[in-house]
């Protein structure tokens, strides 16, 4: 089984629409993060989690928002879609303690809004 | 600012042939790490190597070396005899010490031609 798993792997919604895209993981890592990647821009951070209480923005948050469930879940709503949040989408997660820094992605989910 | 430059945007190369992709970075920490990663067609990331900036050892593992030199602030990843199946988009990243956050090149698109 992977270690990181995203759902769903791909999504096609309407403008408006509230979309979650969830992030669960088997590795034990306490650090969580999102991306997104568009076509020429590599990948972009929008938010990041340190532990179950700890959520911080990253340089893309505008219209998203992330729910630390556990610490093994991670979820981002966009809250009312808009075209331009079409994207692949990336969870990942990494332990200092393991090997620093080293952040282990999912299989992406790639989101179409309409 | 950090920041990660991949100028190649596209290279071909016919198989057998040794392609050299090249990264620059920009950081003001004396510590971070530096890191490769490969997105094949299927789309996921694979992670390929880490490097902290303490360590300006060359790296060989197979057919793949990394070429770290802080002089000129460059990462380059080097695959000889390259094959089919290193088709894919790579990707150097760099993060920050403290925070994990990293951040991402724009990608160099490998195509193997047979």
């Amino acid at each position: 089984d992977a270690d990181v798993t995203q759902t769903p792997r791909n999504r096609i919604t309407k403008t408006g629409k509230r979309i979650m895209l969830e992030c669960s993981q088997t590795k034990g890592h306490d650090r969580m993060y999102w991306y997104r990647q568009d076509p020429g821009l590599g990948l972009r951070l929008i938010y990041y989690s340190f532990d179950v209480k700890d959520i911080n923005k990253g340089e893309i948050s505008d219209g998203y928002s992330v729910s630390r469930q556990a610490q093994a879940k991670f979820s981002l709503s966009l809250e009312s879609a808009i075209p331009n949040q079409t994207a692949l989408y990336f969870c990942a997660t990494s332990d200092p303690g393991e090997r620093a820094d080293t952040q282990y992605f999912g299989p992406g989910t790639r989101l179409t809004v309409l | 600012a950090q920041k990660v430059t991949q100028a190649q945007t596209e290279i071909s190369v016919v198989e057998k042939e040794d392609v050299t992709l090249d990264c620059v970075y920009e950081t003001r920490d004396t510590t971070y790490y530096l890191f490769w990663y490969k997105q094949p067609p299927s789309g996921e990331l694979v992670f390929l190597i880490r490097r902290n900036s303490f360590d300006e050892q060359n790296e060989i593992s197979g057919r793949y070396s990394w070429n770290f030199q802080k002089s000129t602030s460059s990462f380059n990843f080097t695959i000889t005899a390259s094959q089919v199946v290193d088709s894919a988009v790579y990707f150097c990243a760099l993060s920050e010490a403290l925070t994990d956050k990293l951040i991402f090149g724009t990608g160099t698109r490998l195509q193997v031609f047979p």
